[in-house]
């Protein structure tokens, strides 16, 4: 079946402008995450989401980012008044359950640019 | 939070030999480490995982061994080949089902 689908796959923008992403998970897929990666980095936690509980926002860097999640499927990261600093690669993952041992399959990311 | 360290940032080694990749986490409460090979301008896949209950876990050429005493992983690669090329990532899952990952390793196998 279909992955997970991120979009757009690229985006550049001005410094002060505010981005969406999207992430569409794979179909069934209770749990959500979003992760950022840095040229030459690891990925960083963002954000995840698990059916209708609370979404674990810790990872969050600033109140400049913010996420949504429509049910189970959807989710929007919303990025204000970007920064040189958020260029970066953002990755969207899905899994069934969200359990301790669930896979967490990524999409193909979207690569924001600020200038 | 946990703490996941990850070492050597970069290995090379000649096809057909062997090639390691260790982590360390700070969390003893950590009960889930999974491996992802990302290959260039591509999405990370997961390649092998272990849970806390098991000290070692293999399949075919890859295998992961973990040490909960130490608080230490490791990747083994054995007779590796061109395309294992890529960046590895290892990962530690902390509370809330968050997973925390290290740096990476890029590994270059030359022919």
């Amino acid at each position: 079946g279909a992955g997970v689908s991120q979009s757009p796959s690229n985006k550049v923008t001005e410094k002060g402008k505010d981005v969406e992403l999207r992430c569409d998970p794979i179909s069934g897929h209770t749990a959500l995450y979003w992760y950022r990666q840095r040229l030459g980095q690891g990925l960083e936690f963002l954000i995840y989401f698990q059916g209708n509980s609370a979404p674990d926002k810790s990872g969050l860097p600033s109140d400049r980012f913010s996420a949504e999640r429509t049910g189970e499927s959807v989710s929007t990261l919303t990025i204000q008044r970007t920064q040189q600093e958020d260029s970066a690669v953002y990755l969207c993952a899905s899994s069934p359950r969200g359990g301790i041992a669930d896979t967490q399959y990524f999409g193909p990311g979207t690569r924001l640019t600020v200038l | 939070g946990e703490n996941v360290e990850q070492h050597p940032s970069t290995l090379s080694v000649q096809e057909g030999d062997s090639a390691v990749i260790k982590c360390t986490y700070s969390d003893s409460a950590s009960n889930y480490f999974p491996w992802y090979k990302q290959e260039l301008g591509k999405r990370p896949q997961l390649i092998i995982d272990i849970r806390s209950n098991v000290g070692e876990k293999k399949d075919q050429r890859i295998a992961v061994t973990l040490n909960k005493t130490a608080k230490h992983f490791s990747l083994h690669i054995t007779e590796t080949q061109p395309e294992d090329s890529a960046v590895y990532f290892c990962a530690a899952r902390e509370y809330g089902n968050k997973l925390v990952f290290g740096a990476g390793t890029i590994l270059r196998v030359k022919s």
